[in-house]
């Protein structure tokens, strides 16, 4: 069994700080690892995912998260935040890879200040 | 590419009265998702379809029954619809060569 825990429901960050979004994970096998965005008022995006390729991964709008297996985390970070960033980013594992389930966690709402 | 689309969009029910969610995908994919979202409690699964013809239970089932009518189509229905059901409803579908879920835009149910 797989599960996610977002720690942190809300995230403000100033317009150009860091931003970081926590994710820890727990799963019995190998686990393949997510971060998705939700822009209001639409479904979810891709924004990057671990295969077990890399443990840096690089995703899209500059966000990149790292995995580390001793600490059982996936955390999202953008060196300098954007107004545009401002959504809830949902972290989510799986187990298996193309036709297994994915769990979410509950989600971060971001919130940019200008 | 449409993608996933499902509908309708929005729809207001009065408790106990029926419906069913329509979803469809253009991607060619074989494994389908239903999920609701509410606030604080993320995405959950409801049921899923791995491959045509074939639909399981997931994390919040009772109340729903699913359809994989083929491969393109998967729908999600409420027999007596309650209270508890208002959410947004999501259908996704799963690319088995990269992993990645394809959301459709969301239906907003309201159960009065």
């Amino acid at each position: 069994a797989q599960s996610v825990t977002q720690l942190g429901s809300h995230v403000s960050v100033s317009e150009g700080a860091l931003v970081l979004l926590r994710c820890n994970y727990s799963s019995s096998v190998p686990p393949y690892l997510f971060w998705y965005v939700q822009y209001p008022n639409q479904g979810l995006q891709l924004l990057l995912k671990y295969t077990s390729a890399a443990t840096l991964v690089k995703g899209i709008n500059g966000f990149e998260a790292e995995f580390k297996k001793s600490e059982t985390s996936f955390h999202l970070t953008k060196p300098s935040a954007h107004m545009s960033d401002a959504a809830e980013y949902f972290c989510a594992v799986s187990g298996n890879f193309g036709n297994e389930k994915l769990t979410f966690g509950t989600g971060t709402r971001l919130t940019i200040i200008p | 590419n449409a993608g996933v689309t499902q509908t309708p969009k929005f729809q207001v029910l009065k408790t106990g009265q029926s419906m069913t969610l329509q979803c469809a995908q253009d991607m060619n994919h074989n494994s389908m998702y239903w999920y609701r979202q509410d606030p604080g409690m993320g995405l959950r699964l409801i049921y899923y379809s791995a491959s045509e013809g074939t639909t399981d239970k997931g994390e919040v089932p009772n109340g729903y029954n699913v359809s994989r009518l083929n491969k393109r189509e998967f729908s999600l229905r409420l027999e007596s619809a309650a209270p508890s059901q208002t959410s947004v409803y999501f259908c996704a579908s799963i690319s088995q060569n990269t992993g990645e879920l394809f959301f459709g835009e969301g239906s907003r149910l309201t159960v009065l």
